[in-house]
């Protein structure tokens, strides 16, 4: 299985600032020109919530300060500026090759 | 708008089978996207369990393909999810999702989840 390292764990940012999450692929998740990673974000009680799909590309409806990056087995989810409403768990998975994986989440807080 | 919600027991005894369904509305299960299961254990991890594709194929994680089993009922645009011989390490929340297949497996739409306890 691809293992999903996300660093860091745990991460505080003051409003207007910029935040950076990483997660690195025990092996490479691009085929076809694509690279098979994506993003989500949690709040306390509720499912995760799609932000970028493919690595770089924002799914409907998500604000433009979301933006990722990234291939083969190196990839960041940055906001910026942060606003209090992104108090949450993100998370990274891929699915290019099964079974899908998750990584551990990294939980960002307001400083 | 799709929207997806889980239903079933919220406790089940050991070495029984865990069943959960979930009804899909705005979107038929036969038109398109494949169908997962995933669940998230006390502490956060994120398990993806399997899928019911389209066109009624499945997928299982290996780690639990000797336990698992998904189907569907279209008539009622429901899928359904039957875990076997439960323990206390198989509670977590339920959620199901929906989303495109393949290496393009991202999860677009999910359900609000559903908290299944193990315990006797």
């Amino acid at each position: 299985d691809i293992v999903l390292t996300q660093s860091p764990a745990s991460l505080a940012v003051s409003l207007g600032q910029r935040a950076t999450i990483s997660c690195r692929a025990s092996e490479s998740v691009d085929s076809y020109g694509n690279s098979f990673m994506h993003w989500y974000q949690q709040k306390p009680g509720q499912p995760p919530k799609l932000l970028i799909y493919r690595a770089s590309n924002l799914e409907s409806g998500i604000p433009a300060r979301f933006s990722g990056s990234g291939s083969r087995t190196d990839f960041t989810l940055t906001i910026n500026p942060v606003e209090a409403d992104d108090v949450a768990t993100y998370y990274c998975q891929q699915s290019n090759e099964d079974p899908y994986t998750f990584g551990g989440g990294t939980k960002l807080e307001i400083k | 708008d799709v929207q997806l919600q889980e239903s079933g027991p919220d406790l089940v005894k050991p070495s029984q089978s865990l069943s959960l369904t979930c009804t899909v509305t705005g979107y038929s299960i036969t038109s398109g996207y494949s169908w997962h299961w995933i669940r998230q254990f006390p502490g956060n991890k994120l398990e993806w369990m399997g899928y019911i594709h389209y066109s009624g194929s499945t997928n299982y994680n290996p780690s639990l393909k000797s336990r698992i089993s998904i189907t569907r009922d279209t008539s009622k645009n429901q899928f359904f999810l039957q875990l076997n011989s439960v323990t206390t390490e198989d509670t977590a929340t339920y959620y199901c999702a929906g989303g495109p297949y393949g290496s393009s497996a991202w999860f677009a739409y999910w359900g609000q989840g559903t908290l299944v306890t193990v315990s006797a």
